[in-house]
């Protein structure tokens, strides 16, 4: 059976710092890993997508997202975090690559000036 | 291009009325998804439909509700009648394929007094 579990259910970074939101997963198959972005009032919006084409994932907005099969991870990072990027942050995980999307708790990311 | 579009954003009503809830999916994508979110079950899939065609409403909670597609452009997801326990916010999704990545609306924020 497939599962995500986000690591942090809130983060706290500096403006201009790097952000890492950290995600695994469970899977007995090759699995389909999303990370999604939702802003206060606003829907989930995709940030990036990985499908077993290549391990390290390049997103909008500057993440990326480095599949790690041996550590079973999928953890989203970002150089240097901006005041726009405070939201919340979905982990998924797509059940045998079907449209049933297992969701994780969510990463609630806040930027401090 | 238009994402998601759901109507109406906010709806607050008296226990037992009937609410509906619409929502516009992008066009040429053949797979919409109904979801709640509440902060204690966090994201929810209610009701997927495939081609118009409701495939899985194991998510439905009761009979209470109910979800139709009559055409590839418009569902609706009514609750019938409402209870308090009903608030939550509820998105509309669609996808090109079920098995591709979904793409969400801004949500409606359902509150039952």
């Amino acid at each position: 059976a497939q599962s995500v579990t986000q690591l942090d259910s809130h983060v706290s970074v500096s403006e201009g710092t790097p952000v890492l939101l950290r995600c695994n997963y469970s899977s007995s198959y090759s699995p389909s890993l999303f990370w999604y972005v939702q802003h206060p009032n606003k829907g989930l919006q995709l940030l990036l997508k990985y499908t077993s084409a290549a391990t390290l994932v390049k997103g909008i907005n500057g993440f990326e997202a480095e599949f790690k099969k041996s550590e079973t991870s999928f953890h989203l990072t970002k150089p240097s975090a901006h005041m726009s990027d405070a939201a919340e942050y979905f982990c998924v995980v797509s059940v045998s690559g079907t449209y049933k999307y297992i969701f994780g708790t969510g990463t609630r990311l806040k930027v401090l000036a | 291009d238009a994402g998601v579009i759901q109507s109406p954003r906010h709806e607050v009503t008296e226990m037992g009325q009937e609410v509906t809830l619409r929502c516009k999916p992008i066009s040429g994508h053949n797979s919409l998804f109904w979801y709640r979110q509440t902060m204690m079950r966090g994201l929810e899939l209610l009701i997927y439909f495939n081609n118009n065609v409701p495939i899985d409403d194991s998510g439905m909670p009761e009979d209470r509700f109910s979800a139709k597609m009559p055409n590839a452009s418009f569902s609706t997801l009514k609750i019938q009648p409402s209870e308090p326990r009903d608030s939550a916010v509820y998105f509309c999704a669609s996808s090109p394929q079920g098995n591709q990545p979904q793409h969400f609306g801004d949500g409606t924020r359902l509150s039952i007094l």
